[in-house]
């Protein structure tokens, strides 16, 4: 069975950063692309970004290339994704998905940004 | 970016009954291998997402076949027959053809 599993609930300081993990069993990262999404208190999904673990390459989507950093540990079959320079906005709930059609979700896990 | 307009916002539905949640793209979804990346998922409250059809038709492991997918090119449709309890919640779709990926802002199905 493939699961993935979020680290806990992050309270950051504004202009800190924080993150995050994802770790995966019952399939091997290095065969998948690590996507991130996230959720805003209340509103819909946005993508982050992806990473391919086999050889570290990311795609981001423009508006996170200065927020969010993907990395892939692929002997723990981990993926990480750190958030820099936190403010307000970057309230959230953040998923990471696997697969090609995002088939497996993690379960989540909320950052609050609050000083 | 690809902007995804998803209509309706909400959509309130009796047990047993049948909906369609329409899906459109700014832009063609065929991909130049000759896919379209055009997937559905639902999110219950409190819960990640799920897949439930991917490539525009296929149904994932496990989604009862009550859930169909169809469209083309930029025009796309989910529907549901027969809506049970357990469908309720809010339904996105998401298009995997380009850079940036991109979800449609959600419908929320919802009991009369």
């Amino acid at each position: 069975e493939v699961q993935l599993q979020q680290s806990g609930a992050e309270l950051g300081k504004p202009g800190t950063s924080v993150k995050l993990s994802c770790k995966v069993s019952g399939y091997n990262i290095r065969s998948t692309y690590m996507h991130w999404v996230n959720q805003r208190p209340g509103k819909g999904l946005e993508w982050i970004g992806r990473i391919d673990p086999a050889n570290g390459n990311t795609i981001y989507a423009e508006k996170f290339k200065s927020k969010a950093t993907l990395t892939a540990d692929t002997s723990s079959n981990t993926a990480y994704m750190q958030l820099s320079q936190l403010k307000s906005d970057d309230t959230a709930i953040y998923f990471c998905a696997m697969r090609a059609h995002f088939d497996y979700w993690g379960q989540g896990v909320m950052v609050t940004v609050s000083s | 970016d690809v902007l995804m307009t998803q209509t309706p916002v909400s959509l309130p539905v009796s047990l047993g009954g049948q909906v369609s949640i329409s899906c459109r793209s700014s832009q063609s979804l065929v991909h130049s291998d000759g896919n379209t990346y055009l997937h559905w998922y639902l999110q219950k409250p409190g819960q990640s997402p799920q897949l439930l059809i991917y490539r525009v038709s296929n149904r994932f492991s496990g989604v009862p076949d009550r859930f169909s997918g169809s469209g083309s090119g930029t025009d796309f449709t989910l529907k549901i027959s027969r809506v049970e309890p357990e469908d309720l919640g809010v339904y996105y779709c998401l298009q995997s053809t380009h850079f940036p990926y991109t979800f449609g802002a959600g419908t929320k199905l919802e009991l009369k």
